[in-house]
Order: C-alpha cells, then sequence, then structure tokens
C-alpha cells in the first residue's frame, strides 16, 4: 500500500545538538512538506519541495534545513539554532484525492520532538 | 486576519446530535477545500473535499459559500467515534499550491 512513512516516532534531542528527521513516501507525489505542530494549535509550514533538487522556504523556516535529492525522500533537519524545537512534525506530500478534481495532502504519522 | 479561521471549540454534544462547524477564509482565490480529521496526537486525515455544489458522505455534509467566503460542516447523528479536531483547508489549487490550515475545532461527543 502507497503512503508516507516518518521516523522515529519519538525523538529526544540534548541542547546544541542537531537531528535528522525522516520521510519517505511511495505515492509518487512531486510536492512534499514539512509542518510543525504545538499544542492547541494549528500546522505551520516548515519548508516546501515541488520537484527534486528544489525546495522552499515555508512560513517558519528558521533553524531548519531540509534536502530533496530523491523524489521519494525529504529529510528536516532541526539546527542547534532553532530555540524552541520541541514540537510534534509532519510530514505531507500532495496528489490527487476523490477522484481527481482536488489535490489534497497525505501526512505521515508523524515524529515528537523533545528537548531534553 | 489569520487566512483560515475557525471556531476552537469544544463542542460538547450528546450521542446522536446534529452538530455544525463552520469556518471562514479571507483569500478570494482559494479554490481547493477540503475538512480533515485529527485525533488526539495523531496526524490529519482528509474527511471530505468541499465543492461548490455541496456534498455529502454518508452523516457528514459540507457546504461551500464563495460569496460569504465560509466553510460548513455539518454531522448527524453523531457518535462517540466522531469525537476529535476537524481542521479546515484551503488552497489556490493544482498541483503547486500549499494548503493552510485552520486551527480546528474540538468536538467531544458524549454518552
Amino acid at each position: 500500500d502507497g503512503g508516507i512513512t516518518q521516523s522515529p516516532k519519538y525523538l529526544f534531542r540534548k541542547e546544541g545538538q542537531n537531528v535528522t528527521l525522516s520521510c519517505e513516501q511511495n505515492l509518487n507525489h512531486d510536492a512534499m512538506y514539512w509542518y510543525r505542530q504545538d499544542p492547541g494549535q494549528g500546522l505551520r509550514l516548515i519548508y516546501y519541495s515541488q520537484i527534486v533538487n528544489d525546495f522552499q522556504k515555508g512560513d517558519i523556516a528558521e533553524g531548519y534545513s531540509v534536502s530533496r535529492e530523491k523524489k521519494e525522500s525529504f529529510p528536516l533537519t532541526v539546527t542547534s539554532a532553532q530555540k524552541n524545537p520541541t514540537a510534534f512534525y509532519l510530514c505531507a506530500s500532495k496528489g490527487p484525492v476523490t477522484g481527481g478534481e482536488n489535490y489534497g495532502y497525505t501526512f505521515g504519522s508523524g515524529t515528537r520532538l523533545t528537548v531534553v | 486576519r489569520k487566512e483560515v479561521e475557525q471556531d476552537p471549540g469544544p463542542f460538547n454534544v450528546p450521542e446522536g446530535a446534529t452538530v455544525a462547524f463552520n469556518c471562514t477564509y479571507s483569500n478570494s482565490a482559494s479554490q481547493s477545500f477540503f475538512w480533515y480529521r485529527q485525533d488526539c496526537r495523531k496526524e490529519p486525515k482528509l474527511l471530505m473535499s468541499v465543492y461548490s455544489s455541496g456534498n455529502e458522505d454518508g452523516r457528514f455534509t459540507a457546504q461551500l459559500n464563495r460569496a460569504s467566503q465560509y466553510i460548513s460542516l455539518l454531522i448527524r447523528d453523531s457518535k462517540l467515534s466522531d469525537s476529535a479536531t476537524y481542521l479546515c483547508v484551503v488552497s489556490r489549487g493544482g498541483t503547486a499550491s500549499k494548503l493552510t490550515f485552520g486551527t480546528g475545532t474540538r468536538l467531544q461527543v458524549t454518552l
């Protein structure tokens, strides 16, 4: 079955450490996205990529970096420059839904990052 | 003003009740509209797309009013399993555009 896989499910980061969150999809979607969700808040866009070897900053890109070397993969690195990284991170890809009229997101199951 | 606005709730309703959520969006260029459902500590999942003519999927009915720039979701005969946060989502449409999410409306269905 096609889908998006995020790993790890839980991640603990020490102060000053960089960590990388994995996101892999086998849906053959071109566009992929990273969102952050804080408790009781909506999703905020970090980075997105519409095609291999290209990506753009979202609304809250500071302290994060991404790469898109393969269509299937869009890893997110949370750097030490991100001062408040504790959050739920969601990766999504975009493709046709419900008969192909609209393009919606399919999400991975998320990674919970905690700074310790 | 937020691009997509929703009443955060919570809406507490008894099982079997009918409940409606509204959502307003500010970008008149928006072309695609969705409702997503998010369970506690889980990822959002597509509930249904919203079409101009309105559409129904079982107990769920979605409506779009482009003139007033609002979207609604009606849930009939609420079940305990409907308890979740419902996210209103809009997009300019097509393969290249981003989706913009509302902060969600929380529904709690009780016995």
